[in-house]
């Protein structure tokens, strides 16, 4: 069955360095994976989109790499702020072009 | 300032009531959905509509209907309302393509 696992259900770090997000999937063939943003009581927010022909994808202080032979995507936030706290979901597009949802990582930046 | 509005942001109902939960985006996006998520956990797809007068149900099962008479509007109602509805709700919009969702605000369901 298709499975979409992201890395550790927290992760604190501390202010200033580089977060490192995993997103591990298996069954899937995605044309496409995407990160979203989500503080508590309030819904996902779209940050970055990528294709399964590009390697890597750059905004801001936020990088997302895409492997597709390891089926794995890393979301990262340089730089990082206590701002950036929250939970960040990776989600992928099944069979039906309609996207499926990780059960997110919840980010503490800690200042 | 949101694209997508969600109505109520709280609702406290007692078992057996009936309850809609509404749903307008501006955006005038084909695509509208309905995800439930529990806390901590991940959004599952319920329902979800490519346009005007087109549903269909998502990967988990629900009791729960929709109707997409306008390209805004996509209510999503519960005909008797019981503890395992309480839930978080999240509306979202998206345009053809690629699927890049906007999300509402949710409404936060519990049924006592």
């Amino acid at each position: 069955s298709q499975k979409i696992e992201q890395n550790s259900e927290a992760l604190n770090i501390q202010e200033g360095k580089t977060a490192t997000l995993t997103c591990n999937y298996t069954n899937y063939s995605p044309a496409y994976l995407q990160w979203y943003r989500q503080d508590p009581g309030r819904g996902p927010v779209f940050l970055l989109l990528i294709r399964e022909n590009e390697k890597e994808k750059r905004k801001e202080r936020l990088k997302v790499t895409f492997d597709t032979t390891l089926k794995q995507s890393l979301f990262h936030i340089t730089a990082s702020q206590p701002a950036d706290s929250a939970t960040y979901l990776c989600a992928l597009a099944g069979s039906a072009r309609q996207l499926t949802f990780g059960s997110g990582t919840q980010l503490t930046v800690l200042p | 300032e949101a694209d997508i509005y969600q109505t109520p942001r709280y609702l406290v109902i007692g078992t057996g009531k009936k309850i809609t939960l509404e749903c307008s985006q501006t955006m005038g996006h084909d695509k509208m959905y309905w995800y439930q998520q529990d806390p901590g956990m991940e959004l599952h797809l319920i329902h979800y509509s490519y346009g005007v007068n087109s549903t269909e149900k998502g990967d988990l099962s629900s009791e729960s209907t929709v109707s997409r008479i306008r390209t805004e509007h996509f209510p999503l109602t519960l005909e008797s309302a019981r503890p395992s509805h309480t839930s978080q709700y999240l509306c979202a919009a998206a345009v053809s393509g690629a699927n890049v969702l906007t999300f509402g605000a949710g409404s936060r369901l519990t049924v006592l």
